[in-house]
């Protein structure tokens, strides 16, 4: 089946370490993103990738870092750096960056203690 | 800034209603929007979409209008049913290359 995988579905961490959440799809989907979802609240961006070795700052990019080595995986990395990291992390793929429909995984609830 | 937004954080409905989610949307050069429903603790699923060329499109029970004139969007379901519960997003086509997210309104459907 075709779609979009993210894992872990928890992950739990300690204040201060760094943590890579993964995100894999095989809709051979060229643009890929990260997005961040705080309680009753709606996504923000974190880092979007057009294409292979290239990506862009979403709106939050500080404390987080990405790579794209591959077509269909995007993992996200949240870093010390980030002040406030407990979330729910949506990665997300289109065809097309932003003119076209982009299909989710299920999202990764972070929760730092 | 460029921002897209909902009016009403919460829709509470009754089953068998109509339901009108709005959306108000601020860059005038975006050309393409979607609506998606999530469901608590889930990834936002597609609904509907619709292109700046158009005002109108309809789906399975669902209507979406574009006034690009006020730069309002709204979403229609009818006949709306408990599985309609949900938080839903409208998102806007941002300089082609990604699509910004709304607030989120939750629809409550009551029987």
């Amino acid at each position: 089946d075709g779609g979009i995988t993210q894992s872990p579905k928890y992950l739990f961490r300690k204040e201060g370490q760094n943590v890579t959440l993964s995100c894999e799809q095989n809709l051979n989907h060229d643009a890929m993103y990260w997005y961040r979802q705080d309680p009753g609240q709606g996504l923000r961006l974190i880092y979007y990738s057009q294409i292979v070795n290239d990506f862009q700052k979403g709106d939050i990019a500080e404390g987080y870092s990405v790579s794209r080595e591959k077509k269909e995986s995007f993992p996200l990395t949240v870093t010390s750096a980030q002040k406030n990291p407990t979330a729910f992390y949506l990665c997300a793929s289109s065809i097309q960056g932003g003119i076209t429909e982009a299909f989710f995984g299920q999202g990764t609830r972070l929760t730092v203690v | 800034g460029e921002s897209v937004g909902l009016h009403l954080p919460t829709l509470s409905v009754q089953e068998g209603d109509n339901s009108i989610i709005n959306c108000a949307y601020s860059n005038s050069a975006s050309d393409y929007f979607i609506w998606y429903k999530q469901e608590s603790g889930k990834g936002p699923q597609f609904i509907i979409d619709i292109r700046s060329n158009m005002d109108k499109r309809q789906g399975q029970r669902v209507t979406v209008l574009l006034n690009k004139t006020v730069k309002h969007l709204s979403l229609q379901i009818a006949a709306t049913q408990p599985g309609d519960s949900a938080v839903y997003f409208c998102a806007e086509n941002v300089n082609t290359d990604k699509l910004i997210f709304g607030t989120g309104t939750r629809l409550q459907v009551f029987p």
